[in-house]
């Protein structure tokens, strides 16, 4: 089957630009999550969407960050305006059900802002 | 929150040798225990994981074993091959939802 699809792979942009990227998940997943996984470090759920209903985005900076799965299918991740620190891989995964097993990454998309 | 806390952070064993890595987690009421492989460049990959009613688990040259009561887990790689060079990250969630990851152990395997 085909994996999470992410684009773009790479990003360069300058601080309080704007930002955004792009997650497919795997066909008939219907839980879509997005991390943050800063160099050195875990990845860090910033939200959660079931369907197209948002579950949790308790660690997302909602001041500059946002998120969308209008259709329960594909999902944009926002940030306006990017800070230094927003440098990061952003991986999206997906999941059957949440509470099902696995969770699948895409290949994330790697932010510099300078 | 959930709080893992994986160790070491970096790990050189000689290819053959065995790899340990450990967890320990901050809410006793998570179940669910996933330990991720990460190439380099590359998305983490499920290798492996456990469930709370379960003490150990195996799969071919790698193992995985929780300890509730003290609230850590670990994995185990055996005769260890340079393809297992990668990062691991354990991480802990309650029922499948939010996972939350450790910070990463870089293994490194000398051929």
């Amino acid at each position: 089957e085909a994996g999470v699809a992410q684009s773009p792979r790479y990003k360069i942009i300058e601080k309080r630009q704007s930002v955004a990227f792009w997650c497919n998940p795997i066909s008939g997943h219907a839980t879509l999550y997005w991390y943050q996984q800063i160099l050195g470090q875990g990845p860090k759920l910033l939200i959660q969407f079931q369907n197209n209903g948002v579950v949790d985005d308790s660690q997302l900076p909602k001041d500059r960050f946002s998120a969308e799965r209008l259709k329960g299918v594909d999902s944009t991740l926002k940030i306006q305006p990017a800070k230094l620190e927003d440098s990061a891989v952003y991986l999206c995964a997906s999941t059957v059900l949440a509470g099902v097993n696995e969770q699948f990454f895409g290949p994330g998309t790697r932010l510099t802002v300078l | 929150g959930e709080n893992v806390e994986q160790h070491p952070s970096t790990l050189s064993v000689q290819e053959g040798d065995s790899a340990v890595i450990k967890c320990t987690y901050s809410d006793s009421a998570s179940n669910y225990f996933p330990w991720y492989k990460q190439e380099l460049g590359k998305r983490p990959q499920l290798i492996i994981d456990i469930r709370s009613n379960v003490g150990e688990k195996k799969d071919q040259r790698i193992a995985v074993t929780l300890n509730k009561t003290a609230k850590h887990f670990s994995l185990h790689i055996t005769e260890t091959q340079p393809e297992d060079s990668a990062v691991y990250f354990c991480a802990a969630s309650k029922n499948d939802y939010k996972l939350s990851f450790g910070a990463g152990t870089t293994v490194t395997v000398r051929a």
